[in-house]
C-alpha cells in the first residue's frame, strides 16, 4: 500500500491567516480522517469523511475548519481564520481495513 | 464521553521487559491498538487486539487486555535502543468510526 505523504510538513502562519494542509496521494480507500495533537497532549479526532462527505466531526471542528477531496486523491483541511491555538501537529489517516489506521508524517502549523 | 488515559513516561534497561500501560472507558469498543510514533514520522500500527481476546502475542509483544477493568498493557520484552519512541493506546467501534488515542508514553531505553 502507498504511503499517505502529507504536505508541507511545516507551516508558519500569521494570526486571522488561511491555512490548507494537504494529504496526498489518497488510493481508493473510503474512509479519511484529520487529526491533530498539540504539543504534549492528546492525539485529538478532528473529523472523519466518508464517500466523500463528512461523516462525523468533533466539536473542535467548528466552522472555522472545513475539508475537500477535490480532484478524487488530494484530500486537504482548511482552516479560515487561524487563531493562536491552531498551533499542532496535523495528522491526515486512511483506514485500509475495519479496524487501524494508515497515518501521515503530519503537518506542524505554528500561528504567530 | 470516551477517555484513554496512559502514563506519559517509561524509562527501562537494554535487554529488560518493558510495560506500558492504558485504560479506557468506553465499554463498546471493538478494537484496541498500540501505535508507535517514532520522531518526526506519524503514528504507526504496532499491534492491535480484539475486545474478545485477553491475549495476543507477535514476537516481541505481547497485548493484554482485561475488559473487566478496561486495561490494555503492551509488553515488549527484550527491549532494544530502537524501541525508543512515544506509544499511543487507542480504542474504536467498528470500522469507520472515529479512534480515540491516549497522550502517549515516551518509552526511554537506556543502554
Amino acid at each position: 500500500e502507498p504511503e499517505v505523504t502529507q504536505t508541507p510538513s511545516h507551516q508558519v502562519t500569521q494570526m486571522g491567516q488561511e491555512v490548507i494542509l494537504r494529504c496526498v496521494p489518497i488510493s481508493n480507500h473510503l474512509y479519511f480522517y484529520w487529526y491533530r495533537q498539540i504539543l504534549g497532549q492528546k492525539v485529538e479526532f478532528l473529523v472523519s469523511f466518508y464517500n466523500n462527505e463528512i461523516s462525523e466531526k468533533s466539536e473542535i471542528f467548528d466552522d472555522q475548519f472545513s475539508v475537500e477531496r477535490p480532484d478524487g486523491s488530494n484530500f486537504t483541511l482548511k482552516i479560515r481564520s487561524t487563531k493562536l491555538e491552531d498551533s499542532a501537529m496535523y495528522f491526515c489517516a486512511r483506514q485500509d481495513r475495519d479496524y487501524g489506521y494508515t497515518f501521515g508524517s503530519g503537518t506542524r502549523l505554528t500561528v504567530v | 464521553g470516551e477517555d484513554v488515559e496512559q502514563s506519559l513516561f517509561l524509562s527501562v534497561r537494554e535487554g529488560d521487559s518493558s510495560v506500558i500501560n492504558c485504560t479506557y472507558t468506553d465499554s463498546s469498543s471493538t478494537y484496541l491498538y498500540w501505535y508507535k510514533q517514532e520522531p518526526g514520522a506519524g503514528l504507526q500500527l504496532l499491534t492491535y487486539i480484539f475486545s474478545n481476546m485477553d491475549m495476543k502475542q507477535d514476537q516481541r509483544l505481547t497485548v493484554l487486555l482485561n475488559k473487566k477493568d478496561k486495561h490494555l498493557s503492551l509488553r515488549i520484552a527484550d527491549t532494544q535502543t530502537g524501541d525508543s519512541a512515544i506509544y499511543f493506546c487507542a480504542e474504536s467501534r467498528t470500522g469507520g468510526f472515529k479512534t480515540i488515542f491516549g497522550a502517549g508514553t515516551r518509552l526511554f531505553v537506556k543502554a
